[in-house]
């Protein structure tokens, strides 16, 4: 799996957009864009995956670049409860897929 | 459906006791993972599995370490003779379709050895 650079942290205030990055310059034709967050002590949760073209779900949005080597999470507006560390993770899915994940980005959302 | 689920939440044990992890996957999940989280590592995969057969476990620490998965809804992860080194959060995550749709986490087991 392609390497993920994400910066180490971020701040946001609450109720604006995040938007976390992320580059992965060196990702191949079939491999995907994940998204994950873990919230402080708890499991990582999925948030949202994508190959090409950008998507949309009841979390986030993720906006890929053209050549595929960068990325953009993002949070439409964020709450105090989107504090998490945010891992950006390629991965490509086959039968014996393994997920590998990076050191994230922590945000911080404040009031 | 509960989600991956596991046992114990927190677990503290002495130097040398043997510890037992226990994850119950999603039903119908044919992938099932264990990973290590710590401060300075971060979150490291351990072993995984595929329809109950261990895959890659080349991230298994040591010999100390073993993992099994008699059938598709349960997986132990056993640390015998147990290190303070290995305080640790242990997770446990299960998927289907090689993780294309994502990966179910439980909410780990803090293990602690004093």
């Amino acid at each position: 799996d392609a390497k993920t650079t994400q910066p180490p942290s971020m701040d946001c205030a609450e109720g604006r957009a995040a938007n976390l990055p992320c580059n992965h310059s060196t990702i191949s034709g079939n491999e995907y864009v994940y998204w994950y967050r873990q919230i402080h002590s708890q499991g990582p949760q999925y948030i949202i995956h994508g190959l090409k073209n950008n998507e949309t779900n009841e979390m986030a949005s993720l906006i890929i670049t053209e050549d595929r080597k960068s990325s953009t999470l993002i949070l439409p507006h964020a709450t105090l409860r989107d504090t998490a560390v945010y891992y950006c993770i390629v991965h490509l899915s086959s039968n014996t897929g393994k997920l590998i994940f990076g050191q994230g980005t922590t945000l911080q959302v404040k009031p | 459906d509960a989600g991956v689920i596991q046992s114990p939440r927190h677990e503290v044990t002495e130097m040398g006791q043997e510890v037992t992890l226990r994850c119950k996957p999603i039903s119908g999940h044919n992938s099932l993972f264990w990973y290590r989280q710590t401060m300075m590592r971060g979150l490291e995969l351990l072993i995984y599995f595929n329809n109950n057969v261990p895959i890659d476990d080349s991230g298994m620490p040591e010999d100390r370490f073993s993992a099994k998965m008699p059938n598709a809804s349960f997986s132990t992860l056993k640390i015998q003779p147990s290190e303070p080194r290995d305080s640790a959060v242990y997770f446990c995550a299960s998927t289907i379709f090689g993780g294309i749709y994502g990966y179910t986490f439980g909410s780990g087991t803090r293990l602690t050895v004093v």
